[in-house]
């Protein structure tokens, strides 16, 4: 069975600072997709970042990057020089070669002023 | 950039109605889901569409639920006689390829009274 766990429900951060959010996930597969989304309160969802597991190099975008530890099946969400505009419920997701996605509950981030 | 389109925002309908959300797709995507998200939860996959019919669907999609593509552009979920507990945000979301990043549109709030 696939699945992916967030531990951290509800986190915050002061403005300018960085944040990692976490996720784990479990599979039998050797060719996924990783994916942190984010989920403002006008609740689109919009992608932050992609992995794919075949790569060893870590994605990176703009402020945003992650630390995929395959071996651990482990992909947490750096957030660096947090902006207020980062407010918003980040969920981890996961893709099969089978395209059908499995999201973690999410982590609600606070960027405090 | 081409995006996802949701109509309407937000249905409000009453228990045993028949509902029909609908989902314009970016318009050369050829896989196609549905999503879910019932308030404070997980985004939970419903379907996956290609080549004009079902390829996979969860648990959760049972004869209550029926996905469409009527004319080449839409993509519609109906669902026949709601319940309460499918008060939820619905997700569309599409992709060109299969191993593609999929692009989600602003969701249906769907409210059953």
């Amino acid at each position: 069975a696939q699945t992916v766990t967030q531990s951290q429900p509800e986190m915050s951060v002061q403005e300018a600072e960085t944040v990692t959010l976490s996720c784990t996930y479990d599979t039998s597969e050797n060719n996924y997709y990783l994916f942190w989304y984010k989920q403002p309160p006008s609740r689109q969802m919009i992608l932050v970042i992609r992995q794919e597991a075949y790569k060893q190099q870590n994605a990176t975008e703009n402020r945003f990057s992650v630390n995929f530890q395959k071996a651990a099946k482990s992909f947490s969400l750096k957030i660096s020089d947090s902006q207020l505009g980062d407010t918003a419920m980040y969920f981890c997701a996961f893709m099969t070669t089978g395209n059908q996605f499995y999201f973690g509950t999410g982590t609600s981030l606070t960027v405090i002023p | 950039e081409p995006e996802v389109t949701q109509t309407p925002s937000h249905q409000v309908t009453q228990m045993g109605q028949e509902v029909i959300l609908r989902c314009v797709p970016i318009s050369n995507h050829l896989y196609f889901y549905w999503y879910r998200q019932i308030l404070g939860q997980k985004v939970e996959f419903l379907v996956s569409f290609y080549n004009n019919e079902i390829s996979e669907k969860s648990e959760i999609f049972d004869d209550q639920f029926s996905v469409e593509r009527p004319d080449g552009s839409n993509f519609t979920l109906k669902i026949r006689s709601t319940k309460l507990e499918d008060s939820a945000m619905y997700f569309c979301a599409s992709i060109l390829r299969e191993t593609d990043t999929q692009y989600f549109g602003p969701g249906t709030r769907l409210t059953v009274l």
